[in-house]
């Protein structure tokens, strides 16, 4: 299967840590990248080659892997962290999906 | 500092067609594979297509044959031809560097309606 599975929504308290993960058969050789998304915004890459973040990106965002899943965590959740999710995989070359997105809510 | 700006978007009717375009500075555009991205409205992000630095083309199973992406490297830019629109076809279309870490545009909005 090229699909990646993405949990819907999670919500986290305002400090404390929040896992989104993702699985799908790609991750067992591909590493996956995340993506935050805020309404009316493009996409913002915040990980990828499963734990390297881009310049700008606070390091209370992480990611790991293993076997078919992925991971984002958000370690001191922000009240600017709360956004739409999506993790991304090569299939092969240069063809990719995505996940289906998960929303995450800081309360 | 990477730029992507794409154009070309508007509202269409279905079978209709489009050109949408992304003009790309700050990197040297010859050298690296671009991708094309969309989202429907309040939908997630799907894979369009891609192109290689050297015009390999790959798509999605959902617009193989109805969409052509193309790049000029002469003049730093990158082009989708989409022909016989369809209603599901309406998304706010992305540019966007392929290999990691990935640079986009702020996208183009496809409007496919009668």
């Amino acid at each position: 299967s090229s699909e990646l599975t993405q949990d819907p929504a999670v919500s986290v308290a305002l400090g404390q840590t929040v896992s989104i993960t993702c699985q799908g058969d790609s991750l067992r050789t591909y590493y996956a990248s995340w993506y935050q998304q805020k309404p009316g915004q493009a996409p913002v890459l915040v990980i990828y080659d499963k734990n390297y973040r881009p310049s700008g990106i606070p390091d209370r965002f992480s990611g790991s892997s293993s076997g078919n899943t992925a991971s984002l965590t958000i370690t001191g959740a922000q009240a600017e962290d709360e956004a739409d999710y999506y993790c991304n995989s090569r299939i092969a070359n240069y063809v990719e999906v995505f996940g289906g997105g998960t929303r995450v809510t800081v309360l | 500092e990477v730029q992507l700006l794409e154009s070309g978007g508007g509202w269409v009717q279905p079978g209709g067609s489009l050109r949408l375009s992304c003009a790309a500075s700050g990197f040297t555009f010859g050298i690296y594979a671009m991708s094309w991205v969309r989202q429907a409205p309040g939908k997630g992000l799907e894979w369009v297509s891609s192109i290689s630095g050297s015009g390999d083309t790959y798509y999605a199973d959902s617009v193989k044959g109805r969409f052509t992406i193309s790049r000029d490297n002469s003049k730093n830019t990158l082009s989708l031809q989409i022909k016989n629109l369809r209603v599901e076809d309406s998304a706010r279309y992305y540019c966007a560097t392929a290999g990691l870490p990935r640079h986009w545009g702020q996208g183009t909005l496809v409007t496919v309606s009668s």
